[in-house]
């Protein structure tokens, strides 16, 4: 049964910090990794990544995939109040797209 | 800005009602989803639809039934709603062509259920 799983569940910070979120993945017909950042509402995009070892940039936020073991990381430097939200990894198919159950990470002042 | 359109932001309904969401697309996108997203448990697919008057049901589609009858319009059925379908439900489409972002959803803000 495909599933993805991220870890840690949830996670406090002071601002200045850097995270590390973990996403685990087994799909079928692998063919992408996708974060998003889940505010109040709706999860917006953040990256997609569907080649290993090519690590995808956006300011303070990166993100890479490794396809042999699985895995993905997103990592968020020197991090903000801003930065609080859920992270939410799904992996796509050719059919339709399975999300892990978010990474909830808040970052105190 | 393109735009993924829930009808209700927040709806209450009794168990046994018949319950319409209603999701607009205005980015002319092949495909549309359903899902619930409860805490723990993260978001999981209930129907899919990959062009008009086609469906797919995706993980959990017990208690719910979808329609698309137009290909910017897809509307998720509670044929009886009950207490355990109390959740936040997001709707999303994509496209499937590559040069329009292919494997990119765009979520709508959600709708938050309860049902009493």
């Amino acid at each position: 049964e495909d599933k993805v799983v991220q870890s840690p569940l949830s996670l406090v910070v002071h601002e200045g910090d850097t995270v590390t979120l973990n996403c685990s993945y087994e799909v079928t017909n692998f063919r992408s990794l996708l974060w998003y950042k889940q505010e109040k509402k709706a999860p917006t995009f953040l990256f997609m990544l569907t080649s290993s070892g090519i690590e995808k940039k956006s300011g303070r936020l990166s993100s890479i995939l490794d396809k042999k073991e699985l895995f993905s990381i997103l990592n968020i430097t020197a991090t903000q109040t801003g930065d609080s939200a859920v992270y939410l990894c799904a992996g796509k198919n050719n059919n339709d797209m399975r999300f892990g159950a978010g990474t909830r990470l808040t970052v105190k002042p | 800005d393109v735009k993924v359109t829930q009808s209700s932001r927040y709806l209450v309904k009794r168990t046994g009602e018949k319950v319409f969401l209603e999701c607009v697309q205005d980015m002319d996108h092949e495909n549309m989803f359903w899902y619930r997203q409860d805490p723990g448990l993260g978001l999981r697919l209930i129907y899919f639809s990959y062009d008009v008057k086609m469906k797919e049901k995706g993980d959990i589609p017990e208690g719910y039934s979808v329609s698309r009858e137009k290909k910017e319009r897809f509307s998720l059925i509670l044929e009886s709603a009950s207490t355990n379908q109390t959740s936040m439900y997001l709707c999303a489409s994509s496209s499937i062509y590559r040069d329009r972002g292919q494997d990119g959803y765009t979520f709508g803000s959600g709708t938050r259920l309860t049902v009493v």
